[in-house]
């Protein structure tokens, strides 16, 4: 596609659900990066994946988190038995190696 | 960490150039410096990057001092659009990716 796709724009969900988010890269992107931003700060790393293969999970903040790229395109983020602080915008970008990313327009999660 | 030190703020008044500092002292002499705006709930977006020689292009200048250890983004006629937070990210460049590390950045404000 043109641009970085992220689906849902917004999620409201209940404490304790999953919840799937999803991102569509640039076609032919070889990396992909999941980044979630509170207000007022800066995007937090989260993961990446070169292809299908995750590279760096390490800013995953615990094991309710997980995120797939099966096919090296679509990636999913998962988050499971949401909690409240997971709240946040989750922002998804595409990059061919070596250049700067393209960010998406995110997915912004409310849990109540 | 982000490795850059950021003013939190700046005012820059229309029309005028504003000039955003950055410090990276610790910069390896294999790492780039990477600059990107976000304007209000966007995503992140691309501004120019550079590693030791100075860089134009259609949005902004970088000048990056000879030690490397600081760098400037100039943004030659500043607009009303032009306010956002601005990151300056420094990021090794390869071909097999690398997460970006976000700081707080620089929220300019340019002034009618």
């Amino acid at each position: 596609g043109a641009g970085v796709s992220q689906s849902p724009r917004y999620k409201v969900t209940k404490r304790g659900q999953d919840v799937a988010l999803r991102c569509d890269p640039i076609s032919g992107h070889v990396s992909l990066y999941w980044y979630r931003q509170a207000l007022g700060q800066g995007p937090e790393f989260l993961t990446y994946f070169n292809y299908e293969a995750q590279q760096d999970k390490s800013g995953l903040p615990n094991d309710r988190f997980s995120a797939e790229r099966p096919e090296g395109s679509i990636s999913t983020l998962t988050i499971q038995r949401t909690e409240q602080r997971d709240s946040a915008m989750y922002r998804c970008a595409s990059s061919l190696a070596g250049y700067g990313y393209t960010f998406g327009s995110g997915t912004r999660l409310t849990v109540v | 960490d982000a490795k850059t030190t950021q003013p939190p703020s700046m005012d820059c008044a229309e029309g005028r150039a504003a000039n955003l500092p950055c410090n990276h002292s610790t910069i390896s002499g294999n790492e780039y410096v990477y600059w990107y705006r976000q304007i209000h709930s966007q995503g992140p977006q691309y501004i120019i990057h550079g590693l030791k020689n100075n860089e134009t292009n259609e949005m902004a200048s970088l000048i990056i001092t000879e030690d490397r250890k600081s760098s400037t983004l100039i943004l030659p006629h500043a607009t009303l659009r032009d306010t956002a937070v601005y990151y300056c990210i420094v990021r090794r460049e390869d071909n097999y990716g690398q997460n970006f590390v976000f700081g707080p950045g620089t929220r300019l404000s340019v002034l009618p």
